[in-house]
């Protein structure tokens, strides 16, 4: 079974440019979160997703970072503009049913440098 | 608010020993699920073991074992028979009905051959 797709795998980009990150979640599952991982701030749910509804957004950092999900199938987490403390590894993961009890099952995460 | 907190940044175990790694957690929720994972240095988030808060019986995967203590919020993580492919990062988390995940910050885990 294919787990879930994050692309890209890496993003150098300029500051002020707008960075979309993608992530497809494994098929059937309801729940998607994203989260950001940084040395200074660990591991930190940036939002989380119940059929393709966002249920809580309180860990979004700022209003410069957006996080859609058009269908059971795609999510996108959008930062613009970006600025060089948002370089973070950014996490998507899904898990079969809302929380708490099914284990969330993660991307390969994508490394997002700004310069 | 629901903190995690995992106070070894770092711990070592030599080869076929046997490793705890502590993570304690504080919250006012009385339904929630534990959960271990490793992240290897190829950065993927992996499943180790689950606990679910209402069940007392500690969770048990293979050579993976839990000590789960619900009055103390504990819920350390045992691994024996340490192998190489055990060296990861090991992350606690805690996942509330509400939908609200949080992890502690991490514990490095090397294993010496």
């Amino acid at each position: 079974d294919a787990g879930v797709i994050q692309s890209p795998r890496h993003e150098v980009t300029e500051m002020g440019q707008e960075v979309t990150l993608r992530c497809k979640p494994i098929s059937g599952h309801n729940s998607l979160f994203w989260y950001r991982q940084t040395m200074m701030r660990g591991l930190e749910l940036l939002i989380y997703f119940n059929n393709n509804v966002p249920i809580d957004d309180s860990g979004m950092p700022e209003d410069r970072f957006s996080a859609k999900m058009p269908n059971a199938s795609f999510s996108t987490l959008k930062i613009q503009p970006s600025e060089p403390r948002d370089s973070a590894v950014y996490f998507c993961a899904s898990s079969l049913s809302a929380p708490p009890n099914q284990p969330q099952h993660f991307g390969d995460g994508t490394r997002l440098s700004i310069l | 608010a629901q903190t995690v907190t995992q106070s070894q940044p770092e711990m070592s175990v030599q080869e076929a020993e046997t490793v705890t790694l502590s993570c304690t957690y504080d919250t006012s929720e009385s339904d929630y699920y534990l959960f271990w994972y490793k992240q290897p240095p190829s950065r993927q988030m992996i499943l180790v073991i689950r606990q679910e808060a209402y069940k007392q019986q500690n969770a048990t995967e293979n050579r993976f074992s839990v000590n789960f203590q619900k009055a103390a919020k504990s819920f350390s993580l045992k691994i024996s028979d340490s192998q190489l492919g055990d060296a990861a990062m090991y992350f606690c988390a805690f996942h509330t009905n509400a939908g609200k995940s949080t992890f502690g910050d991490g514990t490095t885990l090397t294993v010496k051959p």
